[in-house]
């Protein structure tokens, strides 16, 4: 079966950083691009980054471009956000998905629960 | 970036109805779109890939359909596990982009 489980999410304040992780099992992690994407009442579904199959190339929604980093850990099972400078707009559940491929054109076939972050003094 | 406005923002149906789900895209995406359900509380899950191929596990009540620049999802008689907000997503290019969602509810 195959499951993502995200952590991390909380209540900062605005400028702060966050560090999200996802922990996949159930499917052979290093073959597959991952990403993250988040929900708001306002946008609805936002995507926000992308890290190919060997974390040899990302990609970055303009909204998060220079405060937001993607990375993986492929011997642990695991995905990471790094979030800089985060501000109330960043607020929002933040799901890591998995792609159905290596990284290319990308849908996601499979979704975690969400973490959820609030920027907010 | 490539923009995605689907329609209607919200629909009322009842249980039976035949209803469907536009999603046009700002350029073309050939075949590259999937659509997704999401309940509350719940996350997002994959329905449709590639404009039109069912994935598992998915009924066939729901169908979708289109090329280039516009795509339609249609569920052929809504079920009462139907009520959810639906979203389209281009795969064709990064960034990837979501429509704004559809929300069905019961009329």
């Amino acid at each position: 079966e195959v499951q993502l489980v995200e952590s991390g999410g909380g209540l900062v304040q605005p400028g702060r950083s966050l560090r999200l992780s996802c922990v996949v099992s159930g499917f052979r992690f290093d073959d597959y691009a991952m990403h993250w994407v988040r929900l708001t009442p306002r946008k609805g579904l936002e995507w926000v980054s992308r890290i190919t199959y060997n974390g040899g190339d990302t990609d970055y929604a303009d909204s998060v471009e220079g405060r937001f980093t993607i990375s993986r850990d492929n011997a642990k099972n695991s995905l990471y956000l790094q979030m800089n400078s985060l501000r109330p707009e960043d607020t929002a559940l933040y799901y890591c998905a998995k792609s159905h491929s290596s990284g290319g054109r990308d849908y996601f076939d499979y979704w975690g629960q969400g973490t959820l972050v609030t920027v907010s003094s | 970036d490539i923009q995605m406005t689907q329609s209607p923002s919200t629909l009322s149906a009842s249980v039976g109805d035949r209803v469907t789900i536009t999603c046009r895209a700002s350029q073309s995406i050939g075949k590259w779109l999937a659509w997704y359900q999401q309940k509350p509380g719940k996350a997002p899950n994959l329905l449709i890939s590639k404009a039109s191929t069912l994935e598992n596990g998915v009924p066939s009540r729901f169908s979708g359909s289109g090329s280039g620049t516009e795509f339609t999802l249609t569920i052929s008689s809504l079920q009462p596990d139907d009520f959810a907000t639906y979203y389209c997503q281009q795969c064709s290019y990064s960034p990837w982009t979501f429509g704004q969602g559809t929300k069905v509810e019961i009329k």
